[in-house]
């Protein structure tokens, strides 16, 4: 079965300095993986996805992953954070039956002023 | 123009009715889901259904069912609702192969059961 583990349930990094979330993804056939951003009383958005193409991925906003099949993983960074980053980030894994989505617990980052 | 609607936005409501949230997606999309947030935030699965098949998560209890007039809707009813039915539903669609294409997300309804 495909998971996702985001090894950091909260993070906390002053305006300007890097972002790092991390996610480790456990899969039997090569995945799909996504990251979504949840905004406080907001619903989902896609931050990026990885398909199987380019194993450097950029998306939304300056954020960046890249794919690490020897680690299996897909961590997801910003060079610079903005105080507009502070939310909720899902780290996503695509299932090989049922056209559906399995997402990882969350990582709350919290940007400081 | 919202893509992925849902309504309504905030639901309270006592222990025991029986409610429905509706979702409409008007991107053309073949699939749409239904997602439960905990307090957690943690995200589970419900329901995946397309007009050709409805996926069940089997840990959903079956006070929860998932009803689709039409290709672009998926409301969720839920009967005699419980306490720990409290949470945020989310309706999503996808086109194709959601592999390749990901979600689309509706803004979530807050249900609170008291």
């Amino acid at each position: 079965a495909q998971s996702v583990t985001q090894l950091d349930s909260h993070v906390s990094v002053s305006e300007g300095t890097p972002v790092l979330l991390r996610c480790n993804y456990s899969s039997s056939y090569s995945p799909s993986l996504f990251w979504y951003v949840q905004h406080p009383n907001k619903g989902l958005q896609l931050l990026l996805k990885y398909t199987s193409a380019a194993t450097l991925v950029k998306g939304i906003n300056g954020f960046e992953a890249e794919f690490k099949k020897s680690e299996t993983s897909f961590h997801l960074t910003k060079p610079s954070a903005h105080m507009s980053d502070a939310a909720e980030y899902f780290c996503v894994v695509s299932r090989n039956a049922g056209n559906m989505l399995t997402f990882g617990g969350g990582t709350r980052l919290m940007v400081k002023p | 123009d919202t893509a992925v609607s849902q309504t309504p936005k905030y639901l309270v409501t006592q222990m025991g009715n029986d409610k429905s949230i509706k979702c409409e997606q008007n991107l053309g999309h073949d699939t749409m889901y239904w997602y439960k947030q905990d307090s957690k935030k943690f995200l589970k699965i419900m329901f995946s259904y397309n007009n050709k098949e409805l996926i069940i998560n089997e840990t959903v209890p079956n006070r929860f069912s998932p009803k689709s007039p039409d290709k672009a809707h998926l409301n969720l009813h839920i009967n005699s609702l419980e306490l720990g039915d409290s949470a945020v539903y989310f309706c999503a669609s996808s086109r194709g192969q959601v592999e390749t294409y990901g979600y689309t997300f509706g803004s979530g309804t807050r249900l609170t059961v008291v």
